[in-house]
């Protein structure tokens, strides 16, 4: 069965720092691997995803994230953290080719940049 | 990137009446449609799966007769709460994919926020 690990509930980081929101995941075969972000009352917006190929996914607004099969994590991460930045973030997963059309969000990350 | 809209953004209804949430793909068809109900500080839970033209895939728990969901076209989906009641007060929020394969990312929309009283 898939599933999708968020280890922190919130992550505190000063503005101009460097930011990191982990995630694992577990699923059989290959795994193609989100991350969105939600802002407060609004839909997820996609930021990034791992498919196939480099390790190292850049995305939206600066993001990027590294998918690590043998730890089974896809971190993302931000050199630079804006007070923009602060929302909640979901990493998703889903199994490959026989996944079908099943995505599977993590419980969520909270992501607060202070000023 | 590909915008999907939600009507209506916020509703309240009395309970049991119905209410119609509509999804709309706006520069894209949209293959698969999926619908999913997301709690205060929690998660989204997927409720169902629909393709153009077929039948929607109900996930375990959530009962097909309560929560209608009609993909009519490959730019619209909608959901009918039927019967409604206090506990379905909830935020439903609409996703799209553009392709069959599970690499497409989901774009998704605003959301809505429904009260029954």
């Amino acid at each position: 069965a898939q599933s999708v690990a968020q280890p922190e509930d919130q992550v505190n980081v000063a503005e101009g720092n460097p930011l990191t929101v982990k995630c694992t995941y577990s699923v059989s075969g290959n795994p193609y691997l989100f991350w969105y972000v939600q802002y407060p009352n609004r839909g997820l917006q996609f930021l990034l995803k791992y498919i196939t190929g480099d390790n190292l996914v850049k995305g939206s607004y600066g993001f990027e994230a590294e998918f690590n099969k043998s730890q089974t994590s896809f971190h993302l991460k931000k050199p630079s953290a804006l007070v923009s930045d602060s929302a909640l973030y979901f990493c998703a997963v889903r199994a490959g080719n026989t996944g079908g059309f099943k995505t599977i969000f993590g419980a969520g990350t909270r992501l607060f940049v202070k000023a | 990137g590909a915008v999907v809209s939600q009507h209506p953004s916020r509703v309240i209804c009395k309970s049991g009446t119905s209410v119609k949430i509509e999804c709309r793909s706006l520069d894209f068809q949209a293959t698969t449609m999926f619908w999913y109900r997301q709690f205060p500080k929690q998660s989204l839970m997927l409720m169902a799966t629909s393709n153009e033209g077929s039948k929607a895939t109900y996930e375990q728990g959530v009962e097909k007769d309560k929560f209608l969901i009609n993909h009519a076209s490959l730019t619209l989906s909608t959901l009918t709460v039927t019967s409604a009641h206090p506990e379905d007060s909830s935020f439903y929020i609409c996703s799209a994919t553009q392709g069959l394969a599970g690499a497409y990312e989901q774009y998704f929309g605003p959301g809505t926020r429904l009260t029954v009283t």
